[in-house]
């Protein structure tokens, strides 16, 4: 199947520090792409959508200026945490949609924690 | 707001159990998905029901589309400490190009040997 990588798996952060997290498909260009977070034992809560080429579409209460998503290309996306604090550490899972198809394939996440 | 309303949350067994988790829902999704998580890792896939009425199998796991395609239920025979994982359904809408998924809130699984 195809292959969603994310980069870094995890990372430990100072308050305040801004964080990028990859988002790579390895075998297929997505068109479109999915960022969640989710915390322990929670489901998955859906941040933003976006689609190459195109800004991304937020849901309501993710502030698009702190988590700044840009999908510049059909194989890499990345999301940024800007000026992060405590509350922003959690685990975060891209997923893409390669062409016409529906069928999303997940990364394999990424912790982070913000001290 | 479309919910999809997962139960129950937290389930507790021992091994070589039974057990059946639901998804349900007032919207009518065209298609429905079940995935598995393990701690510090991506949900997989187990499967993807797009027709109501339908039945698939996976081995010990059994998943049902409700036949008004608003329902779904994943059926687990004889469950081992393997099967151990947060289990989600989300739901697909058919609505032109949005791809978004709707998510359950999850169930926790523990199968104790």
């Amino acid at each position: 199947g195809a292959v969603v990588s994310q980069h870094p798996s995890w990372v430990i952060c100072k308050s305040g520090t801004s964080v990028k997290i990859e988002c790579r498909s390895l075998d297929f260009q997505a068109t479109t792409m999915f960022w969640y977070r989710q915390f322990p034992k929670q489901s998955l809560m859906l941040m933003a959508t976006s689609n190459e080429g195109s800004k991304a579409t937020y849901e309501q209460g993710v502030e698009k200026d702190k988590f700044l998503i840009n999908h510049a290309s059909l194989t890499l996306s990345t999301l940024t945490v800007t000026s992060a604090h405590p509350e922003d550490s959690s685990f975060y899972i891209c997923t893409k949609t390669p062409g016409s198809k529906r069928t999303q394939y997940f990364g394999p996440g990424t912790r982070l924690t913000v001290l | 707001t479309q919910l999809l309303e997962q139960s129950p949350q937290f389930l507790s067994i021992q091994e070589g159990e039974n057990l059946t988790v639901y998804c349900n829902s007032s919207s009518v999704f065209s298609s429905l998905q079940w995935y598995r998580q393990e701690p510090g890792e991506g949900p997989v896939l187990l499967v993807t029901v797009v027709t109501g009425g339908e039945v698939k199998k996976l081995k010990r796991l059994t998943f049902q589309f409700g036949d008004a395609r608003k329902d779904s239920s994943l059926h687990i025979t004889a469950a081992q400490p393997g099967d151990t994982g947060l289990y989600l359904c989300a739901g697909g809408l058919n609505a032109g190009n949005n791809r978004k998924l709707i998510w359950g809130l999850g169930t926790s699984l523990a199968v104790n040997p």
